[in-house]
């Protein structure tokens, strides 16, 4: 059984870099892809980005001038920066395993689905 | 603003069933498979379903979901006052290469 840790500083100030860490209790790091998703207080959850096994990483647009996910195979673990913070990006922060799984039922259709996520970090930016 | 659609809330009483909707567009929902979280108060989100229909291991069988066009539907039967939280329908959107999530809809078992 798979769990996830995030870990990083609760508190960070505007125009500094928040930095987060997730650590993958077992298995390799380097055979799936993995995820940041973060939930804004009162709001719903929104996807930062994601590493796959080759390195490659996807951003979600609107933060993708900012962000930046590493992975750190001989510790098993992955990382989040997000630099230039303001108050908007104050949220609880998530990281997750992104499966990519082929459909048994399609061909070259695949399934795509957040398998592991998790407890979360409170960030506050002040 | 959420890409995909979900209402706010949505309430039943204990042992009824409750259906959540998922609006899309074809980018998302109409050309990739939902996938569906639980969320509950200060928890980790658990997947309740993938591929629109499939239901991991470990998950009740009273939680099933469906997919036509670009909305797709969480049903819960037998509703217990454990199943009150939030959730969330996913999918990925080829225009993002990433995944895109309704707004969420909190479930209040009365």
């Amino acid at each position: 059984q798979v769990w996830l840790q995030e870990s990083g500083p609760g508190l960070v100030k505007p125009s500094e870099i928040l930095s987060l860490t997730c650590s993958v209790s077992s298995g390799s790091i380097s055979t799936y892809y993995w995820s940041w998703i973060r939930q804004p207080p009162g709001k719903g959850l929104e996807w930062i980005g994601q590493i796959y096994d080759s390195g490659d990483t996807d951003y979600n647009p609107s933060l993708k001038s900012r962000v930046t996910i590493s992975v750190d195979r001989s510790k098993n673990k992955f990382s989040l920066r997000l630099s230039s913070v303001t108050a908007a990006d104050t949220a609880v922060y998530y990281c997750a395993r992104y499966r990519r799984s082929p459909s048994s039922r399609r061909v070259d259709y695949y399934y795509y689905y957040m398998d592991v996520w998790g407890k979360g970090t409170t960030v506050t930016v002040s | 603003q959420s890409v995909l659609t979900q209402p706010p809330s949505v309430s039943e009483a204990p042992r009824q069933r409750v259906t959540i909707s998922c609006s899309g567009s074809s980018s998302n929902i109409g050309n990739n498979a939902v996938s569906w979280y639980q969320h509950l108060p200060g928890k980790a989100p658990r997947l309740l379903i993938y591929g629109d229909d499939l239901r991991p291991s470990g998950v009740s069988d009273r939680f099933s979901g469906s997919k036509s066009g670009t909305s797709a539907s969480l049903a819960i039967s037998g509703l217990h006052s454990e199943d009150e939280g939030d959730y969330y329908c996913v999918a990925r959107d080829d225009n993002l290469n990433g995944p895109v999530f309704g707004g969420g809809t909190k479930l209040t078992v009365l």
